[in-house]
This record gives C-alpha cells, structure tokens and sequence, in this order.
C-alpha cells in the first residue's frame, strides 16, 4: 500500500532564509507527487506536481521539489521565505491514472519569524 | 479563489444524526472527490465521483455516501453519526478523473459531532 511521510510537524524560519520540507513516499510503481498548502479556514491549493521527466519540478509561489527515485524523497524548497507563506504543507501521492485513493501526509505546519 | 464552493461553513450535530454537506464545482468538471482531515491530519480520500457515478472509494463505512449531479454539485451524506465524524470535509473537483488534472478544492465544512 501506498504511504507518504513527513517526518517533521513544525518548522520556523526567519523570513527571507531558506526552506526545505521533507516528504518520503512508498510506492510500487511509479508515483504521482503532489505539494499542497492549506492556509487556516481555506482549502488545498496545489503548489506543483511531478508525473515524469524532469525530476526538478518548478511551483506556484517560487517553491519547487525534486523526485528522488534512490532516496524514495520529493523534497519541497524554497529560497527566500516571506511571512506569508506561513502555512500547512501537505505531500500527497497518487496512483498513476488518477486521483482515486491518493495518500495525503499528516502535514508539516510552517512558521515564518521576522 | 478556486471556482469551487461548499456549504454550510460550520455544522453541528449530535451523535446518531444524519448529515448532509454540498459541493458546487467548478463549471464542467466531470469528477468530484470527497475527503475527510481530523484535526492536525492530513486529507483521507472518501470517495470519488465521475460522470454521476461513484468511480473509487476510500476506507470509509457505507454510512458515508455520495451524489454527484448533472448541474456539477455533489452531496456527501453521512448517516448516523458518530463523534470520530468530527473533521474537516473537503471537496475537490476536476475535469476528468486523471492525475494530470489539477484538482480543485473547496475551502470545506467543519463538522462537529457532540
């Protein structure tokens, strides 16, 4: 079965340093990668995918991710943080072919200090 | 501002009651999934909706089940409830039922069952 982990709950940076997430996936096959934000009181908003091809993925907000087959990672970066990406992060994987049952992780939550 | 709405915002019930929470999609979207996120978790798919069909399902008794309609909203009825019912519901829809589908969310309807 697929599963998703991200293995850190809380994160703070200052802003203007540099973020990185972690998320490691298990899967058999060849996976679909998501990054989400969800901002208090709102929905999911997609920050990018990673289907296939370049493993270095470019987002929304100047965030991008990169798919690390050997190392199972799809890791989620950002040089210069602002104070409004405070936020939850989610990783997700997807069967390939659809979104029926795709695994979300439990979250990192950001803080971003001035 | 994702094009895609529900309804209430915030609910509240008690235990052994049924509910009903909607969705309003975007305009043409053929594929509508539910999902569930409890408190300081991620998203849990529930079930996924095509074309006014149910197309896939999550871990989730029959007690929670579906409606999609031709006007592009969806229904998630849960029947007797219990206070583990208590979460967040999203719903997200997209064009077809494919991963390459960006899917869109709603910003939810909180759930409390006392």
């Amino acid at each position: 079965a697929q599963s998703v982990t991200q293995p850190d709950i809380h994160i703070t940076v200052s802003e203007g340093a540099s973020l990185e997430l972690r998320c490691n996936y298990s899967y058999g096959a060849t996976p679909y990668l998501f990054w989400y934000v969800q901002s208090p009181g709102q929905g999911l908003q997609l920050l990018l995918k990673y289907f296939s091809g370049d493993t270095l993925v470019q987002g929304i907000k100047g965030f991008e991710a990169e798919f690390k087959r050997s190392q199972s990672s799809f890791n989620l970066r950002k040089p210069s943080v602002h104070w409004s990406d405070a936020a939850e992060y989610f990783c997700a994987v997807a069967p390939e072919g659809g979104y029926q049952k795709v695994t979300f992780g439990t979250g990192t939550k950001l803080q971003v200090i001035p | 501002e994702t094009g895609v709405t529900q309804s209430p915002t915030h609910l509240i019930k008690t235990r052994g009651q049924q509910v009903t929470l909607r969705c309003s999609s975007q305009s043409g979207h053929n594929t509508v999934s539910w999902y569930q996120q409890a408190l300081g978790q991620g998203p849990q798919f529930i079930f996924q909706y095509y074309r006014e069909e149910e197309n896939g399902r999550g871990n989730f008794p029959p007690r929670f089940s579906g409606l999609q309609f031709p006007n592009y909203s969806s229904e998630l009825n849960v029947n007797a409830l219990e206070l583990d019912d208590s979460a967040l519901y999203l719903c997200a829809s997209s064009l077809e039922d494919r991963a390459g589908e960006t899917q869109y969310f709603g910003p939810g309807t909180r759930l409390l069952v006392l």
